[in-house]
């Protein structure tokens, strides 16, 4: 079983939709969470980070965890087409800080907005 | 501030050949990390580096991968010889071992034919 699972899509939304999209650890040493989104040639890009259940919003990104069901979710409201990438859940242990340490990611979920 | 550097950005070799990564970490990040990622499955730890010291090798996948970090500046992965399932993305990232993120390259593929 792997550690992180995510549904790789592909997702396919029309613009100004709400997207919802999510992943399940089965770690319990998992304590901060990451949300990346990656472009089609790039590297991933981190988008937000946490490490507490609740709730973190930054503009129209939404990042929720729930420790005690072990699943994490990122909202992305009024969604547009640069939004499309694939986006990456990715998570660690409480060693250090949240640059220190090895990240565990879940498979990628490839979303497309369209016009 | 510059962002960390990968070359090659795409590297065909045959299937014994050797092939070496070259990762510039942003400078003053300590921390610097491979990471690959084979067609179809997920991102995969392989190593963190603090300064020249290997800090973790567990994701390391056989004994023809080979990391160095000269002078906790630059690394290079070195795979030796290739085998055609060490075809995929390598990542490098690099951090200051803080909190914030990592900071991921944009990647070498490498396809071993």
């Amino acid at each position: 079983q792997k550690e992180v699972e995510q549904d790789p899509g592909p997702l396919s939304v029309p613009e100004g939709a709400i997207v919802s999209l999510n992943c399940t650890y089965s770690n319990s040493a998992f304590q901060y969470f990451m949300w990346y989104r990656q472009y089609s040639r790039k590297g991933p890009e981190l988008l937000m980070y946490t490490y507490s259940s609740g709730n973190k919003e930054d503009g129209r990104f939404t990042a929720q965890v729930d420790k005690s069901s072990k699943y994490i979710s990122l909202f992305i409201r009024d969604s547009q087409p640069s939004d499309s990438a694939t986006y990456l859940c990715a998570m660690k242990d409480a060693t250090g800080g949240t640059s220190y340490g090895k990240l565990t990611f879940g498979q990628g979920t490839i979303l497309t907005v369209h016009p | 501030e510059a962002g960390v550097t990968q070359f090659p950005s795409h590297s065909v070799i045959e299937k014994g050949q050797t092939v070496t990564l070259r990762c510039d970490p942003i400078s003053g990040h300590d921390n610097l990390y491979w990471y690959r990622r084979v067609m179809g499955k997920e991102i995969k730890f392989l190593l963190h580096f603090v300064k020249e010291s290997k800090q973790d090798e567990s994701g390391m996948p056989n004994n023809r991968f080979l990391a160095e970090r000269t002078g906790g500046t630059y690394s290079t992965l070195k795979v030796q010889p290739a085998e055609l399932e060490d075809s995929g993305v390598y990542f490098c990232a690099t951090g200051t071992g803080g909190y914030g993120g990592y900071t991921f390259g944009s990647g070498t593929r490498l396809t071993v034919v």
